[in-house]
């Protein structure tokens, strides 16, 4: 299987919901990372889970909350979302390199889930 | 600031013939280069990958080249076919961690 699988593909929520944002993966990559991407623009990077544990967080705000289930499971729960939060939110997973040469290190990314905030 | 950038927003090419796709980065421990292709509507697919120890990586039709003094790389994808049409992201990474800084892509057109 090399796959990472997202649910759901669209998502259409107030501003007032709560929802959440599923990734799955059985390649047995031990990272797995939330990136958010807006129109024309590169991925940008959320979160990183290293071994089940929350690695890296890059300064987003806490209606964004981060949940690592198991080392095949990344949920993104979402809370009181502004408008400008739409966009499609890519879960991906790799290897744990750190400290190792690199050359294996790649990312594997979900096909997405898309969000619009009303 | 953004690391690694993709000066050149779209590029026209037709079909068999050679598509360049330039990337530039301005931090020096980068270590590790990949490219990704996008279609719409669907998450980047990774495409071919360079580690700083060489200077070129070749996968049939896709090549990448690495110039580390002038901190470049580029992909050359010959011949062009119409499916090659996506956004190709270039990204980059060190193995200090698990951070890959993306470029902000170029839209390949390849007419028919």
């Amino acid at each position: 299987d090399t796959e990472v699988t997202q649910t759901p593909k669209h998502l259409v929520m107030g501003m007032t919901n709560k929802k959440s944002l599923k990734c799955e993966q059985h390649m047995g990559h031990r990272a797995m990372y939330w990136y958010k991407q807006k129109a024309k623009k590169p991925p940008e990077l959320m979160f990183v889970y290293s071994y089940e544990k929350l690695s890296i967080n890059e300064s987003v705000p806490s209606r964004f909350s981060p949940e690592c289930p198991n080392s095949s499971l990344l949920n993104l729960h979402l809370h009181a979302l502004q408008p400008e939060d739409s966009a499609l939110y890519l879960c991906a997973s790799s290897q744990e390199l750190r400290g190792v040469t690199s050359g294996a290190n790649v990312l594997t990314f979900g096909a997405g889930s898309r969000l619009t905030v009303l | 600031d953004q690391q690694v950038k993709q000066n050149s927003p779209s590029l026209s090419v037709q079909e068999g013939r050679i598509s360049i796709l330039n990337c530039d980065y301005t931090n020096s421990m980068f270590d590790y280069f990949l490219w990704y292709k996008k279609y719409p509507a669907e998450g980047p697919t990774f495409l071919i990958s360079i580690s700083s120890i060489k200077d070129k990586n070749e996968d049939g039709r896709f090549t990448v080249f690495l110039n580390k003094s002038a901190k470049h790389l580029s992909l050359h994808i010959v011949p062009s076919q119409p499916g090659d049409s996506a956004v190709y992201f270039c990204a980059a990474s060190t193995n200090t961690g698990n951070q890959f800084y993306f470029g902000t892509g170029t839209s390949l057109t390849v007419i028919p």
